[in-house]
């Protein structure tokens, strides 16, 4: 059974630009959620996407945005990016039981600099 | 909303020391589990444990959902167990996953 994989692993971007990173969830999973790491930091909680909808959301400014489609597949998109962006982006998926989510699973991470 | 604290924040341990780390959560939840954060940044699961014992080689997990605590616990270290661990639950009122801030453990050879 494949993991979890984030796309792309390594990027760098200018101060201003976009930049659009994706996760595809275990097979089966439809929860996919979004986390923030920088460095020396814990993860902060970006947002869960559930069957194509957005069901939580973390206190992050409106640059950051994401869907999902109906394969789970998960984006997550952060526009006019700032220096305070780098990061360790990390997704995970998880199945979903009848009232929780089963183990969730992450991926290897994308690693964005701004510079 | 729920806390997560774990501790200690830091432990620094000889290889085949053994090693306790304590998770305690400030209100019920759906569930709970351990991952290993290695220096590559992967999260690795350890355990998924909302109660009960759970054993896996030299690690096992302990939780105690009624007075809302778990423990982890190394056997006989190695340097590959360096890293930092973190705790995370499962909120009873929506879907996330509450994070405790992490213990960085470093074994040393």
């Amino acid at each position: 059974k494949a993991g979890v994989t984030q796309t792309p692993r390594y990027l760098i971007k200018t101060r201003g630009q976009q930049v659009t990173l994706s996760c595809s969830p275990i097979s089966g999973h439809r929860s996919v959620s979004w986390y923030q790491q920088t460095p020396g930091q814990g993860l902060q909680f970006l947002f869960e996407y559930f069957s194509e909808t957005q069901r939580n959301k973390g206190n992050f400014p409106g640059r950051f945005s994401g869907r999902q489609f109906s394969n789970s597949r998960s984006e997550m998109n952060v526009s006019t990016l700032e220096l305070g962006d780098s990061a360790l982006y990390l997704c995970a998926s998880s199945g979903q039981g009848v009232t929780v989510h089963t183990e969730a699973f992450f991926g290897q991470g994308t690693r964005l600099t701004v510079v | 909303g729920i806390q997560v604290e774990q501790s200690p924040p830091d432990l620094i341990l000889q290889e085949g020391a053994n090693s306790t780390l304590r998770c305690n959560f400030s209100d019920s939840v759906n569930n709970l589990q351990w991952f290993h954060q290695n220096p590559w940044g992967q999260l690795i699961n350890l355990f998924y444990i909302p109660s009960g014992t759970k054993q896996n080689g030299r690690l096992s997990a302990t939780t105690v959902a009624t007075e809302r605590y778990s423990l982890l616990y190394i056997s006989s270290s190695q340097t590959t167990d360096s890293g930092v661990y973190f705790c995370a639950v499962e909120s009873n009122s929506n879907y996330q996953l509450i994070w405790g801030a992490g213990t960085k453990l470093i074994i040393k050879p």
